[in-house]
């Protein structure tokens, strides 16, 4: 499985927006980008996907970089409780429905 | 709530018990996962069937734990003679399989979290 970097921890303020970046230089071409994110106390739970176009729902934006070498999950209005850890994982759709490997993902801390 | 029930959430043991999880996972879903996450870590893969058929164990499932899934429902997870570093949380995921691949959404449940003393 190609490898992501992300930071550690991040910080923001309640109500501001927060990029959480996400390193893969070794992205396949068939390596669909997938972020889960795991509340205190709680299991993982999907956020946002994406392939190679940015990409938006209720819970976040997906920003790609174009050679995809790097993707950055937008929170556009932090709020206390989006305070989790967050994972950015890749999934190669040739492989189909396999598991799912984590890294230590982002840590992050929303001050009220 | 995910739709992904585990039970117990809280499980105190003293080395060397037995002991065993059950995850009942959203009822049209195919596929179940078990995960096990140690503090600071993210989960790590386990095991996983699909229907009743148990089709990949990864090494970190070592001759002590058993997973099952009896007419492909609920699945338990047993830890025999546990030791003090099979402490941790114990996730359960499902999804289904026929799904659009580029998804395949993971529902997991809260957890089991094991504590050996």
């Amino acid at each position: 499985d190609a490898k992501t970097t992300q930071p550690n921890s991040m910080e923001s303020n309640e109500e501001e927006p927060v990029h959480l970046p996400c390193n893969h230089s070794t992205i396949s071409g068939t390596d669909y980008i997938h972020w889960y994110r795991q509340l205190p106390s709680q299991g993982p739970e999907y956020v946002i996907h994406g392939l190679t176009s940015n990409v938006n729902n209720r819970m976040a934006s997906l920003a790609i970089a174009e050679d995809r070498k790097s993707s950055t999950l937008i929170l556009h209005r932090a709020t206390l409780r989006d305070a989790a850890v967050y994972y950015c994982i890749l999934r190669d759709v040739n492989t189909g429905f396999q598991k799912l490997v984590f890294g230590t993902g982002t840590r992050l801390l929303v001050s009220p | 709530d995910t739709g992904v029930s585990q039970d117990p959430r809280h499980k105190i043991t003293k080395r060397g018990q037995n002991v065993t999880f059950r995850c009942d996972p959203i009822s049209e879903h195919n596929r179940l996962y078990w995960y096990r996450q140690t503090l600071g870590q993210g989960p790590e893969f386990l095991t996983y069937f699909q229907n009743e058929a148990q089709l990949e164990k990864s090494r970190l499932l070592s001759d002590r734990f058993s997973a099952e899934r009896p007419k492909g429902s609920f699945s338990t997870l047993e830890i025999q003679r546990t030791e003090q570093g099979d402490s941790a949380m114990y996730l359960c995921a499902s999804t289904f399989k026929w799904g659009e691949p580029s998804t395949d959404t993971q529902y997991f449940g809260p957890g089991t979290r094991l504590t050996v003393l």
